[in-house]
């Protein structure tokens, strides 16, 4: 089962524009962890969130919690074309080191 | 080494032969963790390590599925009898220890391809 459904499944900018992916999960988290992906291979660590955070900022990015909504945004500013990827939320829940990954959003930054 | 590196980065195997997946993670790191993701899915989670022994192997999909990590450092994944559905894209992650705020570096992944 998935923790994590990231919307939308898929998004396309102009470059310079802003990104915004948003995270839905379904149980109790000790944190979330948000990664990209180039061609359907190795997994670039983000940022991780914990549960008692409401926002993180790492660089063009910003993400956000909300625990009382089970949801979660990643905020890229300023897209470039190699932000072009796919990004993913993952949450550890209670008890638990697995990660629980949703299934992704697509993003397509045009030159 | 500077990150999780994973061996080899293709297999091609027929249906019904024995694999085995290697990974080797970042130095220090005594949590080990073990995905696979298919097409147009995230990944999901096998089995993770804390040193030497399988501390969650709930997520292995049955019995032909088995990890090793002897010596609490590289980690082997050997699937026999492989099928069809084995293919898949197989990563490891590996962290500094098991606590819930720790972060999963991954690695690049291997493609595996049951013909």
């Amino acid at each position: 089962s998935q923790q994590g459904e990231e919307d939308p499944q898929a998004l396309s900018i102009q470059e310079g524009e802003n990104a915004t992916m948003n995270c839905s999960y379904k149980t109790s988290i000790n944190n979330l962890q948000w990664y990209r992906q180039n061609s359907g291979r190795g997994l670039v660590h983000l940022i991780l969130i914990r549960s008692n955070e409401r926002e993180k900022h790492s660089g063009r990015l910003r993400v956000t919690l909300d625990t009382s909504k089970k949801s979660s945004s990643l905020l890229i500013t300023a897209s470039r074309a190699a932000d072009t990827a796919s990004y993913f939320c993952a949450g550890s829940g209670a008890g638990s080191y697995q990660l629980t990954f949703g299934k992704g959003t697509k993003l397509s930054v045009i030159p | 080494g500077a990150g999780v590196s994973q061996t080899p980065s293709n297999k091609v195997t027929e249906k019904g032969k024995y694999v085995e997946l290697r990974c080797d993670p970042i130095s220090g790191h005594t949590a080990l963790y073990w995905y696979r993701q298919s097409l147009g899915q995230g990944p999901e989670f096998l089995i993770y390590f804390q040193g030497t022994g399988a501390a969650d192997d709930s997520g292995l999909p049955n019995d032909r599925f088995f990890a090793v990590r002897p010596e609490g450092s590289v980690s082997t994944l050997k699937i026999q009898r492989t099928e069809r559905g084995d293919s898949a894209v197989y990563l490891c992650a590996s962290s500094r220890g098991l606590a819930v705020y720790n972060e999963q570096f991954f690695g690049p992944g291997t493609r595996l391809t049951v013909l």
